[in-house]
C-alpha cells in the first residue's frame, strides 16, 4: 500500500528566509507526486505536480526516487505563503486516487 | 463555472440520525471523488466514480456509508445511523480524464455528530 509522510506539522520561518517542506513516500510502482495548498478559509488547491517540473509562486519540488522524497522548496518565503501544505501521491496502478500526507502548516513571520 | 460545489457546508446532527451531502462537480468532469478529513490529518480517500460507475471504495467506507452518482453528474454521500466518530470534513473533488486528470476540490461539508 502507498503511504505519504510529512514529518513536520509546523514550520515557522521569517519573511525572506528559505523554506523546505519534507515529503517522503512509499510505493513500489511509479508514483505521481503533487503538492496541494490550502490558504485560510479557502479550498484545497493544486500547487504543483512533479511531471510538470515547473515553479509555481516561487516553489519547486524535485522527485528523488532513490530517497523516495518530493520535498517542496522556496528560497525566499513571503507572508502570503502562510498556509497548510499537503503532499499527495497518485498510485496510478492502484486506481486514480490521491493518498495525502498529514500536512505541514507554514507560518511566515514578518 | 465556479468549481466543485458542496452542500450543506455545515451540518450538526444527533447521533443515530441520517445525513446526506451533495456534490456538484465541475461540469464535464467525468471523475468524482469523496474524501474525509479530520482535524490535524490529511484527506483520506473514501470512494470515486467514473461517470455513474463507482469504481473503488475504501475500507474506511463502512456499510453505513453509501455514495451515488446516478446520472454521472452530481453525487450524494449518505451516512446512516451517524456516530460521533463520523464527525469530520467531507470533501468532494472532480477531474477530467480528457484534460490531464488534475483533481479539483470543493470547499467541503463539515459534519458534527452530537
Amino acid at each position: 500500500a502507498q503511504r505519504v509522510t510529512q514529518p513536520e506539522k509546523l514550520l515557522s520561518v521569517f519573511k525572506g528566509a528559505p523554506v523546505e517542506l519534507k515529503c517522503n513516500y512509499s510505493y513500489s510502482g511509479s508514483p505521481e507526486l503533487f503538492w496541494y495548498v490550502q490558504y485560510s478559509r479557502q479550498r484545497l488547491q493544486l500547487l504543483l505536480r512533479h511531471i510538470s517540473r515547473e515553479s509555481i509562486k516561487g516553489f519547486t519540488a524535485d522527485l528523488n526516487k532513490g530517497e523516495t522524497s518530493f520535498h517542496l522548496k522556496k528560497p525566499f518565503a513571503q507572508e502570503e505563503d502562510s498556509a497548510m501544505y499537503y503532499c499527495a501521491l497518485n498510485a496510478r496502478a492502484a486506481g486514480n486516487k490521491l493518498t495525502f500526507g498529514g500536512g505541514t502548516r507554514v507560518l511566515v513571520k514578518p | 463555472d465556479t468549481g466543485v460545489s458542496q452542500n450543506p457546508r455545515h451540518k450538526i446532527t444527533k447521533r443515530g440520525q441520517n445525513v446526506t451531502f451533495r456534490c456538484d462537480p465541475i461540469s464535464e468532469h467525468n471523475r468524482l471523488y469523496w474524501y474525509r478529513q479530520t482535524l490535524g490529518q490529511g484527506p483520506e480517500f473514501l470512494t470515486y466514480f467514473q461517470n455513474e460507475a463507482q469504481l473503488e471504495k475504501s475500507r474506511l467506507l463502512s456499510d453505513r456509508f453509501s455514495a451515488e452518482r446516478p446520472k454521472g453528474s452530481f453525487s450524494t454521500l449518505e451516512i446512516q445511523r451517524t456516530e460521533q466518530g463520523d464527525s469530520a470534513m467531507y470533501l468532494c473533488a472532480s477531474s477530467s480524464t480528457a484534460s490531464g486528470n488534475t483533481i479539483y476540490f470543493g470547499e467541503g461539508s463539515w459534519l458534527t455528530v452530537v
